[in-house]
């Protein structure tokens, strides 16, 4: 079945530090992928998407780019903040077999000032 | 974007009683919604997809008597806890999709806990 897979966490960083946030996934058919960004006890909020090879998504200085031959879509920004202390979810959905996401397990990110 | 609403945020009951929560899709008509369970520090769990007008479609170890789903128009589902017990306690993610597209709508949540 489809799945997505994360590295895992917690990851913590000094502010202005630079962040990647491996994902790699498997799907059946052609999927639409995402990162997700959860700040404490809040629900889940869309940081980027792209939907098809070679497309990079871009948010609030995050970026991300589908990776068909890796089968991989790595979240990196620059320079991070204290602000961004969060937790990153990975995840894809593919059209056809409904509309369901599957989502990576979550990587909770703290950044120090 | 579109905007999803949950009610309540927060809710404390007692084991044995029942709760419902409401998802709502405050700009834009959902076909599908779905259900999520969160439990602390983990990802999140589908419990179960709901089509306007249609019965729910559950997930594999999900009870359907204990979790109740409703989508009655295509605003509004709701998610009622039956005979909660100390384990239902969990934060609940609802999420509605208004077309064939890939994309969802998350609400913030709703952190029931049952003492």
């Amino acid at each position: 079945g489809d799945s997505v897979t994360q590295m895992e966490g917690p990851v913590t960083l000094s502010e202005e530090a630079f962040l990647t946030i491996n994902c790699t996934y498997t799907a059946t058919g052609y999927p639409s992928l995402f990162w997700y960004v959860q700040y404490p006890g809040e629900g889940l909020q869309l940081l980027l998407k792209a939907t098809k090879a070679d497309d990079k998504g871009s948010n609030k200085g995050f970026e991300a780019t589908y990776r068909k031959e890796t089968t991989s879509f790595h979240l990196e920004k620059g320079s991070v903040q204290v602000s961004d202390s969060a937790v990153y979810f990975c995840a894809l959905s593919v059209m056809g077999y409904g509309q369901n996401f599957v989502f990576g397990p979550g990587t909770r990110l703290s950044v120090l000032p | 974007g579109a905007v999803v609403s949950q009610h309540p945020s927060r809710v404390i009951c007692k084991s044995g009683t029942s709760v419902k929560i409401e998802c709502r899709s405050l700009d834009f008509q959902a076909t599908t919604m779905f259900w999520y369970r969160q439990f602390p520090k983990q990802s999140l769990m589908l419990m179960a997809t709901s089509n306007e007008g249609s019965k729910a479609t559950y997930e594999q170890g999900v009870e359907k008597d204990k979790f109740l789903i409703n989508h009655a128009s295509l605003t509004l589902s709701t998610l009622t806890v039956t005979s909660a017990h100390p384990e239902d306690s969990s934060f609940y993610i609802c999420s509605a999709s208004g077309d064939r597209a890939r994309e969802q709508y998350f609400g913030p949540g709703t952190r029931l806990t049952v003492t």
